[in-house]
């Protein structure tokens, strides 16, 4: 049983696309994190949310408590946004989702 | 300020061996998180150390075990090491503890069991 599916798990757009990477959780949580892995593994952190929706840059996470429902979305999507993105949710532990690759093509 | 650093980054052992991995985390965190990521299983949570303190724990044999020192550095250790234990090791720290916290992972230790 996973506790967090992400869609898609595989993903290709143009250059400029709005992408939308969706999450679901099955546990209460206290927060729900957006991860970035490039490749070679570094992680970088983009969003933690507990309520609402939080914008950086391009990037927005939104999150729907009652639903159990996250989405990240990517508007005017740039190469340099190519990377695994992670939807992780804190419980009584940390769980994650199986990440979703990105490629976006020039 | 200097981010997350782990030490070794890359390191080979053989079954049965045991192996001890370092985190060190940025200045001023207190919370350490260790994470093991293989490409069948994705991330899985390890441990999470606070204030020297285990806090939380994930679903992994005795073999995998932690302790986090009063800097804040933590270790971590695989005993009898296994096939399957070869993976991506990543730790993370942040100010507080519990995952409530923005988190900030170091580059990882990539582990080969031969």
């Amino acid at each position: 049983k996973n506790e967090v599916e992400q869609s898609p798990q595989n993903l290709t757009a143009q250059e400029g696309e709005f992408i939308t990477i969706n999450c679901s959780y099955s546990v209460g949580i206290s927060a729900l994190h957006w991860l970035q892995q490039h490749p070679g593994g570094g992680i970088v952190s983009l969003f933690m949310l507990s309520s609402g929706k939080k914008k950086h840059g391009r990037l927005i996470a939104t999150i729907n408590i009652q639903e159990k429902h996250s989405s990240l979305h990517i508007t005017a999507s740039h190469p340099r946004d190519s990377a695994v993105y992670i939807c992780a949710v804190t419980a009584t532990q940390f769980y994650f989702g199986t990440g979703t690759s990105l490629t976006v093509i020039p | 300020k200097a981010g997350v650093t782990q030490t070794p980054r890359y390191l080979i052992k053989t079954r049965g061996q045991q192996v001890t991995l370092s985190c060190s985390p940025i200045s001023g965190h207190r919370s350490v998180s260790w994470y093991q990521q293989t490409p069948g299983q994705g991330l899985q949570f390890l441990f999470e150390y606070f204030s020297e303190t285990q806090r939380n724990k994930g679903n992994f044999p005795g073999r995998f075990s932690g302790r986090q020192f009063s800097n804040s550095r933590s270790e971590m250790n695989v005993s009898t090491l296994e096939l399957g234990d070869s993976a991506l090791y990543l730790c993370a720290s942040s100010l507080t503890s519990g995952g409530t916290d923005e988190q900030f992972f170091g580059p990882g230790t990539r582990l080969t069991v031969l």
